[in-house]
């Protein structure tokens, strides 16, 4: 079953300033990663993705990172606007057909 | 492009009552579409996985005859909430992947709200 209670983690930055969301995936063998923003109320919204051969993707204003010696994937968003205040998740997949699995989310705040 | 809507976007009904929510490509076909469901503050859990023509995959512990998938084309797919209880209420998100291809993103429906009184 799901879990209860789970309180998503929160980055507040200043509008202007540059974003860095964190996320760390569970399978080595995960083909591609994508982010996706999620708005109160609405549906992911698909920002941008990476396949597992790179190890860097610049689209606009935000940047992919990722590092599969730790398994780690990060977001950077630049120039942080009001309207870029989300949830973002990180998504693993290549794993099973088409099926994606997202990690917990990270809720950006971005102060003006 | 890559548009996905689903319909309808809140509903609220009494228990016992089914439900059914729509999941459309409006602009593209996809072979495979997805279910999930979302609780306040969580993340996205994938319920089933729906390929056009066939019976849906469901996850473990999802009660396919409790949620009812027909993907009947390669633009729609229903989700059916059977004999709906308070705790069924939830998010309910759907996705859309064109397939035929190596890296095949996810485009997600607006989501439908689902409250059981």
């Amino acid at each position: 079953g799901e879990s209860v209670g789970l309180h998503l983690p929160t980055l507040s930055v200043q509008e202007g300033d540059n974003s860095i969301i964190n996320c760390a995936y569970s399978n080595s063998a995960s083909d591609y990663f994508i982010w996706y923003k999620q708005e109160s109320g609405k549906g992911p919204q698909f920002i941008i993705d990476i396949r597992s051969n790179m190890d860097k993707r610049q689209g606009q204003r935000v940047t992919v990172l990722l590092n599969k010696t730790v398994k780690h994937l990060s977001l950077q968003i630049a120039a942080t606007q009001p309207g870029d205040s989300a949830v973002y998740f990180c998504a693993e997949g290549g794993n099973a057909g088409n099926m994606l699995t997202f990690g917990g989310g990270t809720r950006l705040m971005v102060k003006p | 492009g890559a548009v996905v809507s689903q319909h309808p976007s809140w509903v609220i009904c009494k228990s016992g009552t089914s439900v059914k929510i729509e999941c459309r490509s409006l602009d593209f076909q996809a072979t495979t579409m997805f279910w999930y469901r979302q609780f306040p503050k969580q993340s996205l859990m994938l319920m089933a996985t729906s390929n056009e023509g066939s019976k849906a995959t469901y996850e473990q512990g999802v009660e396919k005859d409790k949620f009812l998938i027909n993907h009947a084309s390669l633009t729609l797919s229903t989700l059916t909430v059977t004999s709906a209880h308070p705790e069924d209420s939830s998010f309910y998100i759907c996705s859309a992947a064109p397939g035929g291809g190596a890296m095949d993103t996810q485009y997600f429906g607006p989501g439908t709200r689902l409250t059981v009184l």
